[in-house]
């Protein structure tokens, strides 16, 4: 059973980064799999933000872009996002996320999810 | 973008009757492989999402089969044939088709 847990900080400064890590277990990173976050803010719905795959192929919301950084380290099954300038619209729970792809390189399902980690931006 | 909306936003549901959760998409998410690349997760109070239906209408492990899905094309339907107290919680829809990756606002169910 794969399972997915995120690491970082719960407080950023303002103006700020923001870093998170990701750990996976009960399985490789190096996989027919393509790995993600995705944030909500209290209350609200479910944002997509980044995705990766094992051989460093990534994608960005592009309504993040400019701001956003995702990577993967295969020898430590681990993968990150840093968020740079960080305001209190980024309060959020971020998750990780696994997803499968169902055919070559059409993405299926998201079907694991970590517990999530609440970081609050705030002075 | 391809936008995902979701109705009714709140659905109040006397335990053992049927529930309905419309989701249409901005863009047909009918692939030319002829699947649908529609999921639907639940996300129970305090919990993380839990992906219940892929590609349009398969269940997916575990998942009671008192939850289906159907549709094609941006008309996208998740059924639930008797709900249970423990189906409590907020519904969304994802697809997962076209970068940036979007889900519905959400549908909250809740046991009248």
């Amino acid at each position: 059973q794969v399972q997915l847990q995120e690491s970082g900080p719960g407080l950023v400064q303002p103006s700020g980064t923001l870093s998170l890590t990701c750990g996976v277990s009960g399985g490789s990173i190096i996989s027919y799999n393509w790995w993600s976050w995705v944030r909500q803010p209290p209350g609200k719905g479910l944002e997509w933000i980044a995705e990766i795959r094992h051989d460093g192929s990534h994608n960005y919301n592009p309504s993040l872009r400019s701001r956003v950084t995702i990577s993967i380290d295969n020898f430590k099954n681990q993968f990150s996002l840093k968020f740079n300038s960080v305001t209190a619209a980024d309060t959020a729970v971020y998750y990780c996320t696994r997803g499968d792809y169902h055919s070559g390189w059409l993405k299926g399902a998201i079907d694991y999810w970590g517990q999530g980690t609440l970081v609050t931006v705030s002075s | 973008d391809i936008g995902m909306t979701q109705s009714p936003l709140s659905l109040p549901v006397t335990p053992g009757e049927p529930a309905s959760i419309s989701c249409r998409s901005s863009q047909s998410l009918l692939y030319s492989n002829g699947y649908n690349y529609v999921n639907w997760y639940l996300q129970k109070p305090g919990q993380s999402p839990q992906l219940l239906i892929y590609l349009g209408s398969n269940r997916a492990s575990g998942v009671p089969d008192r939850f289906s899905g159907s549709g094609s094309g941006t008309d996208f339907t998740l059924k639930i044939s008797g709900v249970e107290a423990e189906d409590v919680g907020v519904y969304y829809c994802m697809q997962p088709l076209q970068i940036p990756i979007t889900f519905g606002q959400g549908t909250r169910l809740e046991i009248k």
